[in-house]
């Protein structure tokens, strides 16, 4: 079945730092891609995503690319700020008309000032 | 526009109660989903619904049920509630169009059964 495999967190970063969480997937066909933020005692929200290989999500300073070849969809921000401090979830939807959400295991980045 | 909605926020349950998570959304949306959420575990799908008056069961539905008599309301119900379902409960819903894959997600419900 389907499966997504995020990095073993947590990552704790200074402010303006270089943020990357891995994420791999296995699936059949072509599946679409998501990361998903969970920000302290709220609900997920959509972060970005990609319904296609070499697609690029971006939002709010992070891209995240569609990488068939290997498999991952890694996310990327050039420059954290402490407002970015949340749970990061990988997610993929299978190509079927009722697939529904995969999601990993999550991974809590805290930025200190 | 009020997105998802739930209630209760927080709940505590004695070993073989019961109890009735309420789940509405105002966005027209046919699916739902209820997810548990468990420490380093991720998200696990329990129940799902594609429309009124149709509902399927996710990956760990064992102890839970649901309803859908409206295409705005999704209720969970526990029966015998044991301590294995604390956990934090999410309610979440997309649309029909092939292309919105977005789920919109509650704010959650912390349920501790002691």
């Amino acid at each position: 079945g389907d499966s997504v495999t995020q990095m073993e967190g947590p990552v704790t970063l200074s402010e303006e730092a270089f943020l990357t969480i891995n994420c791999t997937y296995t699936a059949t066909g072509y599946p679409s891609l998501f990361w998903y933020v969970q920000y302290p005692g709220e609900g997920l929200q959509l972060l970005l995503k990609a319904t296609k290989a070499d697609d690029k999500g971006s939002n709010k300073g992070f891209e995240a690319t569609y990488r068939k070849e290997t498999t991952s969809f890694h996310l990327e921000k050039g420059s954290v700020q402490v407002s970015d401090s949340a749970v990061y979830f990988c997610a993929l939807r299978g190509a079927g008309a009722n697939s529904k959400l995969t999601f990993g295991k999550g991974i809590t980045l805290s930025v200190r000032p | 526009n009020a997105g998802v909605t739930q209630t209760p926020k927080f709940r505590i349950l004695k070993i073989g109660q019961s109890m009735t998570l309420q789940c509405t959304q105002d966005m027209n949306h046919n699916y739902m989903y209820w997810y548990r959420q468990d420490p380093g575990m991720g998200l696990k799908l329990i129940y799902y619904s594609v429309g009124a008056g149709i509902t399927d069961k996710g990956e760990v539905p064992n102890g839970y049920n649901v309803s859908r008599s409206t295409t705005e309301d999704f209720p969970l119900r526990l029966e015998l509630a044991a301590p294995s379902q604390t956990s934090v409960y999410f309610c979440a819903s997309s649309g029909i169009r092939a292309l919105d894959y977005e789920q919109y997600f509650g704010p959650g419900t912390r349920l501790t059964v002691t």
